[in-house]
């Protein structure tokens, strides 16, 4: 099983900084493969990037993907009021198909 | 508009069964995989099941595998999971999503609290 781990656990930063998300994983992730969301306290997920770096419908361009091979990254380039909560990174590929990070919490500094 | 309604979630004892339906809208669902996702209170997102879009190939996590099943109905465009020999830490929002890789659309998800 991939498992995924997401640094740091909580980043704490103030409306306007940027924000850098990790997400490692344990084997290598073919990129197709690698999505990230985000959840809301109280919210569903939502889905922000698929294929490590293709935006979702709707999802404003400051959310970029980027990575390959076990190393991914989440940025935020410019983070608005509404980007505080948690993300999780989410991969799909051997057994037992897919599987989350334990998430990175965005707070406000 | 997509929409996906869980039902069937409630307290049960442990040993027990419980049944979720997912009712979808908006989309082809016969043409979907479906997934079912469950997330403890506090804590973050465990995929669970996952089934093909004809229902002829189904996928568990270890935790559930032998316990839980997943079925669909095109017909009714409707998604379940049967649960048996629920476990405390069965307890959680239980959410149906649909994707293949990855989970483009979720329902509101339904609680599910395994306690005597």
């Amino acid at each position: 099983e991939i498992v995924l781990t997401q640094s740091p656990g909580t980043l704490s930063l103030s409306p306007g900084e940027r924000a850098t998300l990790s997400c490692r994983a344990s084997q290598s992730v073919s990129s197709s493969y690698l999505a990230w969301y985000q959840q809301k306290p109280g919210q569903v997920p939502r889905l922000l990037i698929y294929g490590a770096s293709s935006r979702a419908t709707g999802i404003p361009d400051r959310f970029s993907g980027s990575g390959s091979g076990t190393d991914f990254t989440l940025t935020i380039s410019r983070l608005e009021p509404e980007d505080f909560a948690v993300y999780y990174c989410q991969q799909y590929g051997s057994s037992p198909g897919w599987t989350f990070g334990q998430g990175t919490k965005v707070e406000i500094k | 508009e997509v929409q996906l309604v869980e039902a069937g979630g409630g307290l049960v004892q442990p040993g027990g069964s419980l049944r979720l339906s997912c009712a979808a809208s908006g989309f082809t669902f016969s043409r979907n995989w479906m997934h079912w996702v469950r997330q403890a209170p506090g804590k973050g997102l465990v995929w669970v099941s996952h089934i093909n879009n004809d229902g002829s190939s189904t996928t568990y996590a270890d935790s559930v595998k032998g316990r839980f099943t997943i079925s669909r109905d095109n017909a009714k465009n409707t998604l379940y999971l049967q649960m048996s020999s629920l476990r405390a830490e069965d307890t959680a929002v239980y959410y149906c999503a649909s994707g293949g890789s990855y989970f483009d659309y979720w329902g509101q998800g339904t609680l599910v609290t395994v306690s005597s």
